[in-house]
């Protein structure tokens, strides 16, 4: 069984704050790396996703960190705003590949105080 | 605009009932997949199907059947047998070849009365 470990399970931020959520995966054959984002009573989005070819990348107050030989990557929100206040979830998995049983992080309950 | 659309948003059953879900895409996707996902829970893999009279047992399979008669569409049945299926049921599709990501619908809640 492939393993995903996600922490922390949960997470409260100041208003303004940075929020970092991590993933730790095993199977060194994943090169896409993906964060989702899920607020109440609705499905999950994907929010922003990273290649290992790269060791970062940004969007707008999102950044995802990857660390290929520590098989880990993460998720920064800057700024912090209220409306970030979601349940995020990790799914690393293979970029080319027939459907999968994909198996998603435990999820992070984010909450913005404002 | 394409996407993933999921009937009813909100379902009760009744002990011993069986009900069944809809998930209807747009986005020409071949994988379509079920998640259920409990409360303050993650996201566990019922069934999932790459191609159409074709689908595959998830982690969490018991209790549940499917169908693939059309690419577009992935029905998921509760049975009587599912001895506890109050949850948040997602469906979920994406292209086979590029991987880039899951479309999610946006979900159905279903409850036992």
């Amino acid at each position: 069984q492939q393993q995903v470990k996600q922490s922390p399970q949960s997470l409260i931020v100041q208003k303004g704050g940075i929020s970092i959520i991590n993933c730790a995966y095993e199977n060194t054959a994943f090169d896409y790396f993906p964060w989702y984002q899920q607020f109440p009573g609705k499905g999950p989005a994907l929010l922003i996703a990273i290649r290992p070819d790269v060791s970062e990348k940004k969007e707008g107050r999102f950044t995802i960190s990857f660390n290929k030989s520590a098989k880990q990557f993460s998720l920064h929100i800057m700024d912090s705003q209220p409306g970030d206040s979601a349940t995020y979830f990790c799914a690393p998995n293979w970029s080319h590949s027939s459907a999968s049983k994909i198996i998603f992080g435990s999820g992070t309950r984010l909450s913005i105080r404002p | 605009d394409g996407g993933i659309t999921q009937s009813p948003k909100y379902l009760f059953r009744k002990e011993g009932q069986n009900v069944t879900l809809s998930c209807e895409q747009n986005l020409n996707h071949d994988a379509m997949y079920w998640y259920r996902q409990d409360p303050g829970q993650g996201l566990r893999l019922i069934y999932y199907s790459q191609i159409v009279n074709d689908f595959q047992k998830g982690d969490i399979a018991e209790g549940y059947s499917v169908s693939r008669e059309k690419e577009e569409s992935f029905p998921l049945t509760v049975t009587s047998a599912q001895k506890n299926p109050t949850a948040f049921y997602l469906c979920a599709s994406n292209p086979v070849q590029l991987n880039y990501g899951y479309t999610f619908g946006s979900g159905t809640r279903l409850t036992v009365v």
